[in-house]
């Protein structure tokens, strides 16, 4: 199985920051990861498929990177609406995989 | 407006079984594979179950092998999950969610889920 592994588990900032998560896989998948938002009570949202590909609808500060084993979601600057939790999931091969999850938290 | 509605959680006592059900509405439901996730309270996702189009694929993760299983009623545009041996670890908000690829020229080279339902809750306790 392919093991994602996200960093950091708990993130503090303010509006305005920038802000990365990494998310690293234990062995190659390509384009194969999307990344996800949840607030608490609610579904995961899609933000960004392909590793790099903004979803419609998601906010241009929202971006992704990388291919292989190694990638990173970035908010340019944070908004309010944006402290949630993220997730990112590799596609690639059975059994699909999450990390563990990234909760970005108000400081 | 693309759209999935779980329905079927509740409380369950080890051992017992419960049947989900995700109506879909706003595409043509017969031509996605679709899948189950599940999460615990407090925890992250984890991916429990895909089904192809036709059903000609299906997939399990290995903590759920042997208990659950997954089907789907193009006719009524409805993915189902059979669940029984039911334990307490299986307490759990599941959703299910559509998988998007993208396959230029045949060739896919990326998948994703989109949209996800709202989520059912599934309590498993004596």
């Amino acid at each position: 199985d392919i093991q994602l592994t996200q960093s950091p588990s708990f993130l503090s900032a303010s509006v305005g920051d920038r802000v990365t998560i990494t998310c690293r896989a234990s062995q190659g998948i390509s384009s194969y990861l999307a990344w996800y938002q949840q607030k608490p009570g609610k579904a995961p949202n899609l933000l960004i498929y392909a590793a790099s590909t903004l979803q419609s609808g998601v906010p241009s500060r929202f971006s992704g990177s990388g291919s292989g084993t190694e990638f990173t979601l970035t908010i340019s600057s944070l908004q309010p609406e944006d402290f949630a939790t993220y997730y990112c999931q590799q596609l690639n091969s059975y059994p699909y995989t999450f990390g563990q999850g990234t909760k970005l938290e108000i400081k | 407006e693309v759209q999935l509605v779980e329905s079927g959680g509740g409380l369950v006592k080890p051992g017992g079984s419960l049947r989900l059900s995700c109506a879909a509405s706003g595409f043509t439901f017969s031509t996605y594979s679709m899948n189950w996730v599940r999460q615990a309270p407090g925890k992250g996702l984890e991916w429990v179950s895909s089904i192809s189009s036709s059903s000609s694929y299906i997939y399990y993760a290995d903590s759920v092998k042997g208990r659950f299983t997954i089907s789907r009623d193009n006719a009524k545009n409805s993915l189902y999950l059979q669940m029984n041996s039911l334990r307490a670890e299986d307490t759990a908000v599941y959703y299910c969610a559509r998988k998007l690829s993208h396959c230029p020229g045949g060739v896919c080279s990326t998948n994703w889920f989109d949209p996800w339902g709202q989520g059912t809750l599934v309590t498993v306790s004596s």
